[in-house]
């Protein structure tokens, strides 16, 4: 079973707009992580934002901020102000921690975000 | 703070050779997992390691190994490449507890002819 969902294969956005990339997530476990990364052209997966699942608050990195709603099993990437430099493929994960995590990452098929000028 | 690195950045080579990728973590951090990116499967875990020892592998043949050192670099091994082994070779850092963030390199794009 698909453990992460990332339904918009692709997203065009207008530069200053705000946007919300949308994840959904499958597990029994009750100690995981959710990730956000970003990986433009280049290769490179950069680190975005985390949240653990027994974190009471929603994770916010500068303009980054995760939407989690822990029953719906949702974990949307908003970025507020969108630039240029934000067109990227972005990646949901998460990693199940009972057992230390030993799993690594389960990421999601990814999308495609074009920031328009 | 020195970041996830990987060397080397891009690789040619031919089917029926063997390669090895090498990682250093960011220091302090102790786990060293590894994935492979393919535009058909997307980012797949191969395994992770935790002091100088393997604890989980992902679905993937033999011929993919790796090990860590003491000092907690990584390398992975590839033997017996196959034309679909060429991806983009991706590892991650982490100080290997629980709900703690995990960061990656730039890579090494594995090209197999």
């Amino acid at each position: 079973a698909q453990k992460i969902t990332q339904t918009q294969p692709g997203m065009f956005v207008q530069e200053k707009e705000a946007v919300t990339l949308d994840c959904t997530y499958d597990t029994s476990d009750p100690s995981y992580g959710l990730f956000w990364y970003k990986q433009p052209s280049s290769g490179e997966m950069i680190f975005l934002i985390y949240q653990g699942s027994y974190d009471q608050q929603n994770a916010t990195e500068g303009r980054y901020s995760l939407n989690f709603q822990k029953a719906r099993k949702s974990a949307n990437l908003v970025i507020s102000a969108s630039q240029l430099g934000d067109s990227a493929m972005y990646f949901c994960a998460m990693r199940e921690e009972t057992g230390g995590g030993a799993d690594g990452l389960t990421f999601g098929k990814g999308t495609h975000l074009i920031i328009q000028p | 703070k020195a970041g996830v690195t990987q060397t080397p950045r891009y690789l040619i080579k031919t089917r029926g050779q063997q390669v090895t990728l090498s990682c250093s973590p960011i220091s302090g951090h102790r786990s060293v997992s590894w994935y492979q990116q393919t535009p058909g499967q997307g980012l797949q875990f191969l395994f992770e390691y935790f002091s100088e020892t393997q604890r989980n592998k992902g679905n993937f043949p033999g011929r993919f190994s790796g090990r860590q050192f003491s000092n907690s670099r990584s390398e992975m091994n590839v033997s017996t490449l196959e034309l679909g082994d060429s991806a983009l070779y991706l590892c991650a850092s982490s100080q290997g507890s629980r709900n703690t963030e995990a960061f990656f390199g730039q890579g090494t794009r594995l090209t197999v002819v």
